[in-house]
């Protein structure tokens, strides 16, 4: 099946700081990728989905500003959590689709983030 | 919002035993998927049911899908303790956008 990367699988960082979560489609083009958030014992939240080459749409609740995607290639989306806070730690998630019949996702192993 | 409702949220059972889930939405679908995610762990795509299928199998997995209740369930058969997991129902309405169920957590104990 097709393969999809995070990098980096976890990270730490402080209050304040800002955070790059790589999302890389290994073996296939994903015209589009998603991004989901998800808290202890709970379910995937769509954060935002983009198409390769244009701005991403971002769920109801999401700031734009402060979660900045970028989709510059049919394998690659980045994820960068701007003046990230303690609330925003979370397990981000990333999924590339491919287009077709089955619309099938395949997902990243995920990138824990903790803001201390 | 979330698209699905999942019942129950936990579910204990004895390896060998078979494991019910049920999934609700609200909306139309194209199709529905199953995921399980292993504590801390990514998805791992179970099977996807599109929305003129009733019923598919794929090996010990059983998933069946009823439009008019706009209900599916996933039964796991001859359950193992590896098939400890939480279990996702996802659907898709239309252009890609997947949305999740609340998650069903399996617990297989040996």
């Amino acid at each position: 099946g097709a393969v999809v990367s995070q990098h980096p699988s976890w990270v730490i960082c402080k209050s304040g700081t800002s955070v790059k979560i790589e999302c890389r489609s290994l073996d296939f083009q994903a015209t589009t990728m998603f991004w989901y958030r998800q808290f202890p014992k709970q379910s995937l939240m769509l954060m935002a989905t983009s198409n390769e080459g244009s701005k991403a749409t971002y769920e109801q609740g999401v700031e734009k500003d402060k979660f900045l995607i970028n989709h510059a290639s049919l394998t690659l989306s980045t994820l960068t959590v701007t003046s990230a806070h303690p609330e925003d730690s979370s397990f981000y998630i990333c999924s590339g689709g491919l287009a077709g019949t089955s619309y099938e996702q395949y997902f990243g192993p995920g990138t824990r983030l903790t803001v201390t | 919002s979330q698209q699905g409702e999942e019942d129950p949220q936990a579910l204990s059972i004895q390896e060998g035993e078979n494991a019910t889930m049920n999934c609700s939405y609200k909306t139309s679908i194209n199709n529905l998927q199953w995921y399980r995610q292993n504590s801390g762990r990514g998805l791992v795509h179970l099977i996807l049911i599109r929305s003129n299928e009733r019923e598919k199998h794929s090996g010990r997995l059983r998933v069946t899908l009823d439009t008019s209740k706009k209900s599916s369930s996933l039964l796991i058969t001859a359950s193992r303790a590896a098939d400890t997991a939480s279990y996702f129902c996802a659907t898709d309405t239309g252009g890609f956008k997947t949305i999740f169920g609340a998650g069903t957590r399996l617990f297989v104990k040996a």
